[in-house]
């Protein structure tokens, strides 16, 4: 079975430039989830769906971060302007999403961005 | 506030002896708890989770301990293997683990032949 894809792999910017990340999670998954790695720290949660519901995104700075998941499969995350510190690894992740169950998320491989 | 706290960035153990990484909460709502394994350039992969109404499991040379009234876990890795070493993260969650996970900062283990 295939895991959480994501591409870009890597991408380098300069700042204030527009970047989008792309994620298909696992197949069946309903629930998909974007988290932000800083270098030395764990994974933070940005937001996540629940089919094409977005039901947390009390951590996602909206004011330049956005992100949809048209249809309950691929999700995009975009940042638009980038800065300097949104250098860091963008994981995407997905799980079944059965209510009442504990389940786990499988983390697809990230992207790293490095804006300069 | 750092709710997830591992405390040693790193450890070295020899091969075929014990690795035992440590984890400690502070929030009381955390009712689940996982181990991921993360290669460089990679993302993290599940290794094991337990829930708050154990206090062990075991899946082959993984066991997680949970002991809720000090609001501490540990992962024990018996025998190592040099393709354990990699940095280890241990996450929580309020709810039944499709919510938000809170992540503690990782700890570098390096199993040395």
């Amino acid at each position: 079975e295939a895991g959480v894809v994501q591409s870009p792999r890597y991408k380098i910017i300069e700042k204030k430039q527009p970047v989008a990340f792309w994620c298909n999670p696992i197949s069946g998954h309903n629930t998909l989830y974007w988290y932000l790695q800083n270098l030395g720290q764990g994974p933070e949660l940005l937001i996540r769906y629940e089919n094409e519901e977005a039901v947390d995104d009390s951590q996602l700075p909206k004011d330049r971060f956005s992100a949809e998941r048209l249809k309950g499969v691929d999700s995009t995350l975009k940042i638009q302007p980038a800065e300097l510190g949104d250098s860091a690894v963008y994981l995407c992740a997905s799980s079944l999403g059965q209510q009442g169950y504990q389940e786990t998320q499988y983390f697809g491989p990230g992207t790293r961005l490095l804006v300069l | 506030d750092q709710q997830v706290k591992q405390n040693s960035p790193s450890l070295s153990v020899q091969e075929g002896r014990i690795s035992i990484l440590n984890c400690d909460y502070t929030n009381s709502m955390f009712d689940y708890f996982l181990w991921y394994k993360k290669y460089p350039a990679e993302g993290p992969t599940f290794l094991i989770s337990i829930s708050s109404i154990k206090d062990k499991n075991e899946d082959g040379r993984f066991t997680v301990f949970l002991n809720k009234s000090a609001k501490h876990l540990s992962l024990h890795i018996v025998p190592s293997q040099p393709g354990d070493s990699a940095v280890y993260f241990c996450a929580a969650s309020e709810g039944f683990g499709n919510e938000k996970l809170t992540f503690g900062t990782g700890t570098r283990l390096t199993i040395i032949p």
